[in-house]
């Protein structure tokens, strides 16, 4: 059984290109979360997917978006990238909304903007 | 604003000893959920556990137990018998009830000294 799987698992932009993350949620899993976390800090929630649609948004730009498939895999995108937005992103997986079960996190993705 | 501060940024135990790590949390919310995340190396967080709010006594899962301190907002995460694989950086997290947005304290460096 497949836990939450993530892709690249690092990456190095420069600043302004875009860039696109993916997230493959645990099997069985049909919501997807997106973190972000600084160095040194603790992960902040960008949004959530869940049956494809953005449920819910943290305090992020319109920079960040995202998108989730039929098969409930994920795609976190990152216009006009800045240098803050170096971090790693983490993507978790749950069943359906509010659940207090477990999200299970990926190994994320460092990105690094130059 | 719900916020989560970890005030002790670097903690250390001895192997087989116990350790306590600290956590406050400030919400005007009487539904939430609090959970402790261990984030080793390897990134991948891993929820060792969490505490439903509404419920007075303290989780337990196996060397881990919380002190939940609802009046006093205070969640603290007690490590029996520690072992050199509790080595990592443990963050305690918030999220209220029916949100999906789960803020997380700036986090605890554990080392285990053999």
């Amino acid at each position: 059984d497949a836990g939450v799987t993530q892709s690249p698992t690092h990456l190095i932009k420069t600043r302004g290109q875009q860039v696109t993350l993916r997230c493959s949620p645990k099997s069985g899993h049909d919501t997807v979360s997106w973190y972000q976390q600084a160095l040194g800090q603790g992960p902040q929630f960008i949004f959530q997917y869940y049956e494809e649609e953005e449920r819910q948004r943290g305090n992020f730009p319109d920079r960040f978006s995202g998108h989730q498939f039929p098969n409930y895999s994920s795609e976190l995108n990152v216009n006009a990238l800045l240098l803050g937005d170096s971090a790693l992103y983490l993507c978790a997986s749950s069943l359906e909304q509010y659940t207090t079960d477990e999200q299970y996190f990926g190994p994320g993705t460092r990105l690094t903007v130059t | 604003a719900q916020t989560v501060t970890q005030s002790q940024p670097e903690m250390s135990v001895q192997e087989a000893e116990t350790v306590t790590l600290s956590c406050t949390y400030d919400t005007s919310e009487s539904d939430y959920y609090l959970f402790w995340y261990k984030q080793p190396p390897s990134r991948q967080m891993i929820l060792v556990i969490r505490q439903e709010a509404y419920k007075q006594q303290n989780a337990t899962e196996n060397r881990f137990s919380v002190n939940f301190q609802k009046a006093a907002k205070s969640f603290s995460l007690k490590i029996s018998d520690s072992q050199l694989g509790d080595a990592a950086m443990y963050f305690c997290a918030y999220r209220r009830d029916n949100n999906n947005d789960m803020r997380f304290g700036a986090g605890t460096r554990l080392t285990v000294k053999p």
